[in-house]
């Protein structure tokens, strides 16, 4: 089975701290992505790789960066977390298919 | 179905009764469908996909149909049980190679015994 690790499972950080969200996949999927998921708004993605060292913006990426320096591991930075990221952080990875397969999720409150 | 706003549209079915959930996609040139399950806690789990060349397509107790003229897709669960009770997420591939999706914004389906 595929599996897809949330460093964390929850998170409470201060406004301004710099915050790190790791993802880890284990089926040597090529695609990973990065979702906020707010009530009443679904899913946005925020970044995504499609290969190591590569990224591009998904639809709401101010105030995030994004790292892939192993194909395994897509980390979701915050430079300087604000009240407004407090949100369900959800990464997903994928192969040459469409099929995403989703984390746990990683509730983060910013204080 | 999906809207827009801060309210998840719900669906409020008996045990062993059918539930249909529906979702309105936004681009025609998407090729790619695709249902999520999401637990209270947990991340999205698939259900079942479909391409756009085909309008119906079935995988145990869940059966989704694609109407491409009126850009609508729907989910159906048969004889719908207690651990049912999830958001569902419809959710598009807009063509192109990057493998994005674009998810609706979920429907709270809860079953009652």
């Amino acid at each position: 089975d595929v599996k897809v690790t949330q460093s964390s499972r929850y998170l409470v950080k201060r406004t301004g701290e710099k915050v790190f969200l790791e993802c880890v996949q284990d089926m040597d999927h090529e695609n990973m992505f990065w979702y906020r998921q707010d009530p009443g708004l679904g899913l946005r993605l925020i970044y995504f790789s499609y290969d190591v060292k590569m990224k591009e913006k998904g639809d709401i990426p101010e105030g995030y960066s994004v790292s892939r320096e192993k194909k395994e591991r897509f980390s979701l930075i915050l430079e300087s977390a604000s009240t407004n990221q407090t949100s369900m952080y959800l990464c997903a990875s994928s192969r040459d298919t469409n099929e995403q397969f989703f984390g746990p999720g990683t509730r983060l409150t910013v204080l | 179905g999906e809207s827009v706003g801060l309210h998840l549209p719900t669906l409020s079915v008996q045990e062993g009764d059918n539930s249909i959930i529906n979702c309105a996609y936004s681009n025609s040139a998407s090729d790619y469908f695709i249902w999520y399950k999401q637990e209270s806690g947990k991340g999205p789990q698939f259900i079942i996909d479909i391409r756009s060349n085909m309008d119906k397509r079935q995988g145990q107790r869940v059966t989704v149909l694609l109407n491409k003229t009126v850009k609508h897709l729907s989910l159906q669960i048969a004889a719908t049980q207690p651990g049912d009770s999830a958001v569902y997420f419809c959710a598009e591939n807009s063509g192109g190679s990057n493998y994005k999706l674009t998810f609706g914004k979920g429907t709270l389906l809860t079953v009652n015994p």
